[in-house]
């Protein structure tokens, strides 16, 4: 994989649905994968950052999986709510300092 | 509100001029980085700043050019503009070099008719 890619490209579910997206990324020279939450007219906000191979982090009802070896990483929402309806974006930075954002995933979380 | 101020929100101008767009980081953050959201792509990383200094350039053209000045914003300038030019410009900064989560600006929308 030479880009950062992200399915689906969009999702609908309904409220208190689990939902889970994959992003890949190239495994060789990986340094960190990144998650980040977009709402429409707002900038992208932080959810993860994440380094180590197996490494897991949770933040409420989101939590994140990360392998470095295959070069994919996992974003989990539990009990969907309307608020989670965003854009969510992972990128990835391999050595040098910038980040390769992939094209998101548009969530839509209906009552 | 982020931290991360963009100048102006909204732009709308002509091909063939030039425009500079603004940015002031999150108070203490060394790094800046310019992003770039076409239609339909995800956002493309132009270039980055430390403490006044390039260090990476990403797919930047030639008609554009940024810098950083010694109270850390940044500016990126963008001449000659196209049509194709029209896009959502991100600012982004973080403390220093090393891992960590990007502080977003809430984007410059540049309208190029």
């Amino acid at each position: 994989i030479l880009n950062v890619e992200q399915s689906p490209q969009s999702l609908h579910v309904q409220e208190g649905d689990s939902t889970n997206f994959t992003c890949s990324f190239p495994s060789s020279n990986f340094y960190a994968l990144h998650w980040y939450r977009w709402e429409t007219a707002k900038s992208p906000e932080a959810l993860f950052v994440m380094t180590l191979n197996g490494d897991e982090k949770k933040k409420g009802r989101i939590s994140a999986t990360l392998n470095t070896k295959e070069g994919y990483s996992y974003l989990y929402i539990k009990g969907s709510q309307p608020e989670d309806s965003a854009t969510y974006l992972c990128a990835s930075t391999g050595g040098g300092n910038k980040l390769t954002f992939g094209t998101g995933t548009q969530l839509k979380v209906e009552l | 509100d982020s931290g991360v101020t963009q100048t102006p929100k909204h732009l709308i101008t002509a091909t063939g001029q030039r425009v500079t767009l603004r940015c002031s980081p999150r108070s203490g953050d060394l790094s800046v980085y310019w992003y770039q959201q076409s239609l339909d792509q995800g956002l493309q990383f132009l270039i980055q700043y430390y403490n006044g200094e390039e260090r990476a350039k990403g797919n930047i053209l030639e008609r554009f050019s940024a810098q950083q000045f010694p109270d850390l914003h940044s500016e990126l300038n963008l001449s000659s503009l196209e049509l194709g030019d029209s896009a959502l410009y991100f600012c982004a900064s973080k403390p220093g070099q090393g891992v960590g989560g990007y502080t977003f600006g809430s984007g410059t929308r540049l309208t190029v008719v």
